[in-house]
């Protein structure tokens, strides 16, 4: 069972333009969502996390909006550059779980010059 | 500060063979994750281990394994490989016993490539 879906697969946006990635989970118990940012040949980078205590959180350029009544979370790439371009994957975590994150299907983001 | 380093970085394994991965974390962190990578299933989470012990398993049969040493070094086995198996594994460190906690996160290696013939 995927507890965290992610959409779209893939996303073109021009450079300059915002991306927006959506994923939503299942599972009430996930208090930690974290995105990550992976290119072709290197494991997964921690981009920005946030917990469900707040609503948004802004880190330069990327900012996680949540909304925890719809079990839902986005990525918000603003002023998208052609360095962006990668795979990007939510996650969730249960601090009763320890370190264990379930993972969205990914999105494979192209920006174009 | 050195990243988390996996060796080797390709391995080439026939069907019904075994193999052995190795993951360094970063100085200091005590908390070792393994996942599974493939186009058709994403990232999924194999095992964690915390000071020796492990802490999760994920969903996969026995033939995956894994161990932690006392140096945080970890090593993740699978033996009877399958075609199946054919997968990029990560490893992932944290310094926070979970990923909310004092909002640590974890750090992944480059990953080992697998490939079962």
């Amino acid at each position: 069972q995927q507890q965290v879906k992610q959409s779209p697969q893939s996303l073109i946006v021009q450079k300059g333009g915002i991306s927006i990635i959506n994923c939503a989970y299942e599972n009430t118990a996930f208090d930690y969502f974290p995105w990550y940012q992976q290119f072709p040949g290197k494991g997964p980078a921690l981009l920005i996390a946030i917990r469900p205590d707040v609503s948004e959180k802004k880190e330069g350029r990327f900012t996680i909006s949540f909304n925890k009544s719809a079990k839902q979370f986005s990525l918000h790439i603003m002023d998208s550059q052609p360095g962006d371009s990668a795979t990007y994957f939510c996650a969730a975590s249960n601090n009763n779980a320890g370190n264990m994150l379930t993972f969205g299907g990914g999105t494979r983001l192209m920006v174009k010059p | 500060k050195a990243g988390v380093t996996q060796t080797p970085r390709y391995l080439i394994k026939t069907r019904g063979q075994q193999v052995t991965l190795s993951c360094s974390p970063i100085s200091g962190h005590r908390s070792v994750s393994w996942y599974q990578q493939t186009p058709g299933q994403g990232l999924q989470f194999l095992f964690e281990y915390f000071s020796e012990t492990q802490r999760n398993k994920g969903n996969f049969p026995g033939r995956f394994s894994g161990r932690q040493f006392s140096n945080s070094r970890s090593e993740m086995n699978v033996s009877t490989l399958e075609l199946g198996d054919s997968a990029l594994y990560l490893c992932a460190s944290s310094l926070f016993v979970y990923p909310g906690d004092t909002g640590g996160g974890q750090f992944f290696g480059p990953g080992t490539r697998l490939t079962v013939l």
